[in-house]
């Protein structure tokens, strides 16, 4: 239990569908992160929000929504996704910029 | 661009023996980099390193910072099979961003 709870842990959609994935932390932390795991390749970071604004995006195609609500819960809104967005989708969040990240178990994301 | 190049990509090992894992970086202004394990999902924080020279300890695992070459070591000794996992290393500049910049891992696995 690290504290960083996803849901789904796995989606299989179509290129059509519109769907979402939410990730809630139970820390107490400021900072929460969504990153992109695919094979064979880094973990790259898509979105960072602090104190519910969001302060980076690391050029993530618009057909990638984000939203936070409160400094809880964030959430990754998806639509007309591609076959390459196939990852694993990883929710992370600190105390503050500059302390380690916590990241949640992933979404399993698989785009038929 | 900020990079992070971790060796060996992939190391086979007996119970009890050392293991040495290798991370240089590239980082436009250094703040701090970071090791996880990454087990089944999860990625879960280790060591974060700030300054040259000083070991950090947990248990079996030890990590030390080189600032004027740019890289850092994980040292896990008396390895067991519950170190099997991929280990992350990353990096995080200073320009008041929270962006962590990850290799590509070295997958451990640790042979009965």
């Amino acid at each position: 239990e690290t504290g960083v709870t996803q849901t789904p842990r796995h989606l299989v959609m179509g290129m059509t569908n519109k769907k979402s994935l939410k990730c809630e932390q139970h820390l107490g932390h400021n900072a929460m992160y969504w990153y992109k795991q695919s094979a064979k390749k880094p973990l790259e970071l898509m979105f960072v929000y602090n104190f519910k604004e969001q302060t980076e995006n690391n050029s993530v195609p618009s057909r990638f929504s984000p939203e936070c609500p409160n400094s809880s819960h964030l959430f990754l809104h998806l639509h007309t996704l591609q076959p390459e967005d196939s990852a694993l989708y990883l929710c992370a969040s600190s105390p503050d910029r500059y302390q380690p990240q916590h990241f949640g178990d992933g979404t399993r994301l698989s785009i038929l | 661009e900020d990079k992070v190049v971790q060796s060996p990509l992939s190391l086979v090992v007996h119970e009890g023996d050392t293991v040495t894992l290798n991370c240089s970086y590239e980082v436009t202004n250094f703040r701090s980099l970071l090791w996880y394990k990454q087990e089944k999902k999860a990625p879960t924080f280790l060591f974060m390193l700030t300054s040259s020279g000083i070991e950090k300890k947990s248990g079996r695992l030890s990590s030390i910072l080189d600032k004027k070459e740019l890289f850092s070591i994980l040292n896990i000794t008396a390895t067991q099979t519950g170190d099997s996992a991929v280990y992350l290393c990353a990096v995080k500049s200073n320009f008041g961003n929270e962006k962590l910049t990850f290799g590509t891992g070295t997958r451990l696995t640790i042979i009965p």
